[in-house]
């Protein structure tokens, strides 16, 4: 099956920095949606991006499906947005498979 | 409105027991989910349901059994429950297997 490899595993932030996750996939996808694991375990939908590019005020994304790869920045950071954030891609009919996710902390 | 709902959030059982988990989703999809999420925060696919169709059933257990009355509601239900069971059980949909998918906000489940 398809694999997904998301970098980096852990992140520390200062608050009002910048940063860039990274996911990989090993074959070409109809499907990928990143999500947002908060502190309370909700699993809050970010971006459904199987291409392209899409902005949701500080949170943006990139998806390169040719190369195989997806981006997610978040700019600005804050303390809200500390959580752990999946990659899942999809091809054909078969559910999302998931990455094992990026844990951010973010520090005041 | 709440979009994918499950029942119950918290589930505390002894091992050997039987339980099951509920879930409904409002939003129209043809496609629903039952993803396991282990201690480590893994999320692996369990079951899909298309159409009151299981079309997709990973290397479950077969004390897992998923149950789908209709296209808005798929069950969990779980026999002679194994400490290894303890995860979070996470419902979702979608419409068509390349829609966005949607969760709903999950059932934590302790096997003591």
């Amino acid at each position: 099956g398809i694999q997904v490899e998301q970098s980096p595993p852990d992140l520390i932030l200062q608050e009002g920095a910048n940063s860039t996750l990274r996911c990989n996939f090993s074959d070409s996808v109809n499907n990928l949606q990143w999500f947002h694991q908060n502190p309370w375990g909700q699993l809050i939908n970010l971006f459904y991006i199987p291409s392209g590019t899409k902005q949701n005020g500080r949170l943006s994304a990139t998806t390169v499906a040719t190369e195989r790869y997806s981006l997610l920045y978040i700019s600005s950071s804050q303390t809200t947005d500390s959580g752990v954030y999946f990659c899942a891609v999809g091809q054909g009919n078969t559910p999302l498979v998931f990455g094992k996710g990026t844990r951010l902390s973010v520090i005041a | 409105d709440t979009a994918v709902s499950q029942t119950p959030k918290y589930l505390v059982t002894q091992m050997g027991n039987d339980k099951s988990i509920k879930c409904e989703q409002n939003l129209g999809h043809d496609t629903m989910y039952w993803y396991k999420q282990d201690s480590k925060k893994f999320l692996k696919i369990m079951f899909s349901y298309n159409n009151k169709e299981l079309i997709i059933n990973e290397t479950v257990p077969n004390r897992f059994s998923p149950k789908s009355p209709d296209k808005a509601h798929l069950n969990l239900h779980i026999n002679s429950l194994e400490l290894g069971d303890s995860a979070v059980y996470f419902c979702a949909s979608n419409r068509g297997s390349a829609g966005e998918l949607f969760f709903g906000e999950g059932s934590r489940l302790t096997v003591l």
